[in-house]
């Protein structure tokens, strides 16, 4: 079946700009994470949606920075007045839901994320 | 807090051969589990293989072991027969016990593994 898709796989944008990210989990995961990686740097979790909870957004870096998952499925994270310390590869993961999650998260192949 | 430790920014093998990647991680709790991912060129993260902190023996998946010393906190990755696809980052990843919610995985800073023919 079809994977962990995103889009768009690589964006430039002007220091200051926004920038939308989407992430289309497997059909039927209900977990859904966000991770960044910096050049050079191993993983760095954002947030967790989990069905119809409160999303974990304790990773989150600051305030210009938020997601949203609507229907329990595609989730949009988004970077206002990008700064160029956010250029990084920004990652999303979906698992199954309850006990299942705990021992698969299935990657996408990432947004490359450039602010120049 | 979790913490996972790569001591190896890289490492070289030759094609045929064994390798070892270290991973040491540090964590309060009695309950957690240990994956490690693949990484090519190409970006994805490709899930290899998992251990629980519970489980009595090591994990194997075809060329890939985990060597798990729980009293030692490690849980290395041992490459058999490496292939020169096997060139690669390789990450160890830690999560926190089941039912606690969120299973987010934190990472270590990785190992870039380079087959030589």
């Amino acid at each position: 079946g079809a994977g962990v898709s995103q889009s768009p796989s690589n964006k430039v944008t002007e220091k200051g700009k926004d920038v939308e990210l989407r992430c289309d989990p497997i059909s039927g995961h209900t977990a859904l994470y966000w991770y960044r990686q910096s050049l050079g740097q191993g993983l760095e979790f954002l947030i967790y949606f989990q069905g119809n909870s409160a999303p974990d957004k304790s990773g989150l870096p600051s305030d210009r920075f938020s997601a949203e998952r609507t229907g329990g499925s595609v989730s949009t994270l988004t970077i206002q007045r990008t700064q160029q310390e956010d250029s990084a590869v920004y990652l999303c993961a979906s698992s199954p839901g309850g006990l299942a999650g705990a021992y698969e998260q299935y990657f996408g192949p990432g947004t490359r994320l450039t602010v120049t | 807090a979790q913490k996972i430790t790569q001591t190896q920014p890289g490492m070289f093998v030759q094609e045929k051969e064994a390798v070892t990647l270290d991973c040491t991680y540090d964590t309060s709790d009695q309950s957690y589990g240990l994956f490690w991912y693949k990484q090519p060129s190409s970006g994805e993260m490709i899930f290899l293989i998992y251990q629980g902190s519970y489980d009595e023996q090591n994990a194997t998946e075809g060329r890939y072991s985990l060597n798990f010393q729980k009293a030692r906190k490690s849980a290395n990755l041992v490459i058999s027969a490496s292939q020169l696809g096997d060139s690669a980052m390789y990450f160890c990843a830690m999560r926190g016990p089941p039912g606690a919610g969120s299973y987010q995985l934190t990472f270590g800073k990785g190992t870039k593994l380079s087959v030589i023919p």
